[in-house]
């Protein structure tokens, strides 16, 4: 079955450094993979989506790859900020690309200290 | 625009209980989802409407039904409560590929 693995562990990392986070899948090929940004108490919002024929994906801080040979993406955040702190979640499609149906990785908690 | 609501933000229900969690957007998208989400697991698909009349099981679709009656809303029910149910349930839509989630709903079933 379509197995999706994120770093269970949190990750802190110090202001100013570069945080990545890693997702992982098995046993498929999406056809794109999205990463959404999740506070305490609040719904998941998108941040970005990599197709598979993409590379690398950057809006502002945010940087994304994709590499459909060892099925995974790297998710970077550059010049962290305490603002940054949250959970992200990793979401590969799922299914035919028409439901729109992703199935999404437990996340990563990112704490920046100041 | 408000996005997507959900009513009630919290609810706490005995098991053996019914009730329905509403979803509402204003954004006129085709596309809602619903999901639940528990402690180190991720969000899990329980229902999904590609359209207004239309619905499909996810994920763990089992103690659950759905009704989509309009555009703007797809409500959830539980008939028949049971602790395994306590989670927080995530309404989406879908704009494109992008999911808009609403704030969740917290549930508790002792």
């Amino acid at each position: 079955s379509q197995k999706i693995e994120q770093n269970s562990e949190a990750l802190n990392i110090q202001e100013g450094k570069t945080a990545t986070l890693t997702c992982n899948y098995t046993n498929y090929s999406p056809a794109y993979l999205q990463w959404y940004r999740q506070d305490p108490g609040r719904g998941p919002v998108f941040l970005l989506l990599i197709r598979e024929n993409e590379k690398e994906k950057r809006k502002e801080r945010l940087k994304v790859t994709f590499d459909t040979t060892l099925k995974q993406s790297l998710f970077h955040i550059t010049a962290s900020q305490p603002a940054d702190s949250a959970t992200y979640l990793c979401a590969p499609q799922a299914g035919s690309s028409n439901t729109g149906k992703l199935i999404f990785g437990q996340g990563t908690t990112l704490q920046v200290k100041p | 625009n408000a996005g997507v609501t959900q009513t009630p933000k919290f609810q706490v229900l005995k098991t053996g209980q019914s009730m329905t969690l509403q979803c509402a957007q204003d954004m006129n998208h085709n596309s809602m989802y619903w999901y639940r989400q528990d402690p180190g697991m991720g969000l899990r698909l329980i229902y999904y409407s590609a359209s207004e009349g239309t619905t499909d099981k996810g994920e763990v679709p089992n103690g659950y039904n759905v009704s989509r009656l309009n555009k703007r809303e797809f409500s959830l029910r539980l008939e028949s409560a049971a602790p395994s149910q306590t989670s927080v349930y995530f309404c989406a839509t879908r704009w494109q590929e992008e999911q808009y989630f609403g704030p969740g709903t917290r549930l508790t079933v002792t």
